[in-house]
């Protein structure tokens, strides 16, 4: 039973660089989101999705794009990172929104 | 102000106390969420709720609508119990987006 699946975990890029998470679920959900999450503020949501093909942004979009092709699974994109995109990455996934939500372990990105 | 806050920031016990965390919120809700994030980082739903209370083991959660508030309980607490817990709202407006208070570090010791 693996839920949901982030990889990487860690990563360390260069000012400049693009990368690609990956959120695999295989719980069949619909809704799937990207947060991040930074000391002394709450998880922020970055990019959602609603359904498989249908992607919205959320409170902190910019520098970030998402795609979701197959329903299992949701990219997160940063075609130039910066340094003050250095956080931990979430994604959760759920069936709807008022049901039980579904975090990965996290992804680690440092931006040097 | 943020929409969603959370009390204490910190909290340190004994094993063996009741220990409560508190959640006040600002604008309308449709459900609660109470997430834990345990030291390696991975998060957990507790419990979601849209009204009275709920129960699972030693932890109890509760919401009062009318006043706009939500209490974590832990019964008996335990060292495995050090995490920190996140209170999140879905709003009514915001369709499906969920909103976090910055959350509670609590630290059980034996």
């Amino acid at each position: 039973n693996a839920g949901v699946t982030q990889t990487p975990k860690f990563r360390v890029l260069k000012t400049g660089q693009s990368m690609t998470l990956l959120c695999a679920q295989d719980m069949n959900h619909e809704y799937m989101y990207w947060y991040r999450q930074d000391p002394g503020m709450g998880l922020r949501l970055i990019h959602y999705s609603v359904g498989e093909g249908t992607t919205a942004k959320g409170e902190v979009p910019d520098g970030y794009n998402v795609s979701r092709l197959k329903k299992q699974n949701f990219l997160l994109g940063l075609e130039s990172a910066a340094p003050s995109q250095t956080s931990v990455y979430f994604c959760a996934s759920s069936w709807k929104p008022n049901t039980e939500a579904f975090f990965g372990q996290g992804t680690r990105l440092t931006v040097v | 102000k943020n929409e969603v806050e959370q009390s204490p920031q910190n909290l340190t016990a004994q094993e063996g106390e009741f220990i409560t965390i508190n959640c006040s919120y600002s604008v309308g809700i449709s459900a609660l969420h109470w997430l834990q994030q345990h030291p390696g980082g991975g998060i957990v739903s507790l419990f979601m709720l849209s009204s009275g209370k709920k129960k699972h083991g030693r932890l109890i959660a509760t919401i009062n609508i009318q006043e706009k508030h939500s209490s974590l309980h832990i019964t008996a607490s335990h060292p495995r119990d050090s995490a920190v817990y996140i209170c999140a709202v879905l709003k009514e407006t915001s369709g499906s987006r969920l909103t976090f208070g910055e959350g509670t570090q609590l630290t059980v010791n034996p």
